[in-house]
């Protein structure tokens, strides 16, 4: 049974540039979380989509936007990227259902330059 | 307030003790309170949880005590090995539909061999 995946591993973008990163949730979930880790810091909710739709936005800028397709997998699209979007990013996912709580995948490490 | 806050920001222990990990929140909607370990590179793991209704719960050499009245709780974890050496993160779920997870600001703990 895999688990959370994520791609790419790692990605270096200059200031201005835009990235889009890509998340596969665990077999049999439908639900799935984003959240930005910076060094040293635990990890903060940016937003989660569920059928299809963003049902949560934690408190980051329009920068940051999502989608979510028919087979539940899910991109972070960041634009005008700034030096302080170096982090790593997280994908969770879970099951709307049984309300668990989130499995996460092994995260992109996203450096600004 | 949706904070977390954690302590301590470091721990040592020598190989064989008792780690302490502590938690304290403000918010009363949360209603799940999961603990995960990250090593370096990878995404946290999910370790063990508990919801308010439980004072303790145990997992093999981990124990999750939670004070509801305090809004405190704790990781304990024994006979502590030096593979435990990683980041422990304690997490409060929000009951809202997204169910999103507030992070504290991490624990690094190193056991000594």
């Amino acid at each position: 049974d895999a688990g959370v995946t994520q791609s790419p591993t790692h990605l270096i973008k200059t200031r201005g540039q835009q990235v889009t990163l890509r998340c596969s949730p665990k077999s049999g979930h439908d639900t799935v979380s984003w959240y930005q880790q910076a060094l040293g810091q635990g990890p903060q909710f940016i937003f989660q989509y569920y059928e299809e739709e963003e049902r949560q936005r934690g408190n980051f800028p329009d920068r940051f936007s999502g989608h979510q397709f028919p087979n539940y997998s899910s991109e972070l699209n960041v634009n005008a990227l700034l030096l302080g979007d170096s982090a790593l990013y997280l994908c969770a996912s879970s099951r709307e259902k049984r309300a668990d709580t989130q499995y996460f995948g092994p995260g992109t490490r996203l450096t600004v330059l | 307030q949706q904070q977390v806050k954690q302590s301590p920001q470091s721990l040592i222990v020598q190989k064989g003790g008792i780690s302490i990990i502590n938690c304290a929140y403000e918010n009363t909607a949360f209603d799940y309170f999961p603990w995960y370990q990250q090593f370096p590179g990878k995404g946290p793991a999910l370790l063990i949880a508990i919801r308010p209704d439980v004072s303790e719960k145990k997992e093999g050499r981990f124990t999750i005590s939670f004070n509801k009245s305090a809004k405190q709780f704790s990781l304990h974890i024994m006979d502590s090995q030096p593979g435990d050496s990683a980041t422990y993160f304690c997490a409060a779920r929000n009951s809202g539909s997204a169910r999103q997870l507030t992070f504290g600001s991490g624990t690094q703990l190193t056991v000594l061999p």
